[in-house]
């Protein structure tokens, strides 16, 4: 399968907890990474290889990988991590690369 | 650190072909893969492909075959991606990534008539 799917929307109270989910197939094989995009921006990666974070990435945010499904949490959440938050793995072949539809965070 | 540069927006017609440039700067170690990621407006992403400038090999994805087309100059340190017959549902923004990590700035094409 070369799907990932990711729920549309999530709301969050200020410095409340938000987990994103990112389901499929092809991540029983392969890691999930995330990446945040904001309105008019590139999307900036924020998390790779289940749970390491690119430098500047703060620790409020952290990966798992559980069977099928990768997760992105966000802790203490702030104002500026709302946006659009987007899976990507590897599909079943390897070959090719794939998003998840992304999950709009609204803090 | 790897900085990405990309090439300025495009206005095309139905039936043009487009060529977005990108060129990387920085800790770039002798073998990498670049991709092409595109977003159409309001839009999620969508993976176009991957090109592996030292080794010249490249991975189209299926919805781009026959019309996409990876290249690098190993002499300007830049790498091209190349869509022929474009359509209006090519519009988007074109970016360039640096392994699946660092993206570029992004490129928009608009087809229109």
């Amino acid at each position: 399968s070369s799907e990932l799917t990711q729920d549309p929307a999530v709301s969050v109270a200020l410095g409340q907890t938000v987990r994103i989910t990112c389901q499929g197939d092809s991540l029983r094989d392969f890691y999930a990474s995330w990446y945040q995009q904001k309105p008019g921006q590139a999307p900036v990666l924020v998390m790779y290889n289940k749970n390491s974070r690119p430098s500047g990435i703060p620790d409020r945010f952290s990966g798992s990988t559980s069977g099928d499904t990768a997760s992105l949490t966000i802790t203490a959440a702030q104002a500026g991590d709302e946006g659009d938050y987007y899976c990507g793995s590897r599909d079943s072949s390897g070959k090719n690369y794939v998003f998840g539809a992304g999950t709009k965070v609204t803090v | 650190q790897v900085r990405l540069v990309q090439s300025g927006a495009e206005v095309k017609k139905p039936g043009a072909s487009v060529r977005v440039s990108c060129k990387a700067s920085g800790d770039i170690f002798s073998s990498y893969y670049m991709n092409w990621v595109r977003q159409a407006p309001g839009q999620g992403l969508e993976w176009m492909g991957t090109i592996n400038p030292s080794r010249y090999t490249t991975t189209y994805a299926q919805t781009f075959q026959g019309r996409l087309t990876m290249t690098r100059d190993t002499s300007t340190g830049t790498v091209d991606m190349e869509l022929i017959s474009l359509k209006s549902e090519d519009t988007g923004v074109y970016y360039c990534v640096f392994g699946m990590d660092v993206w570029g700035p992004g490129t928009t094409v608009t087809v229109s008539s």
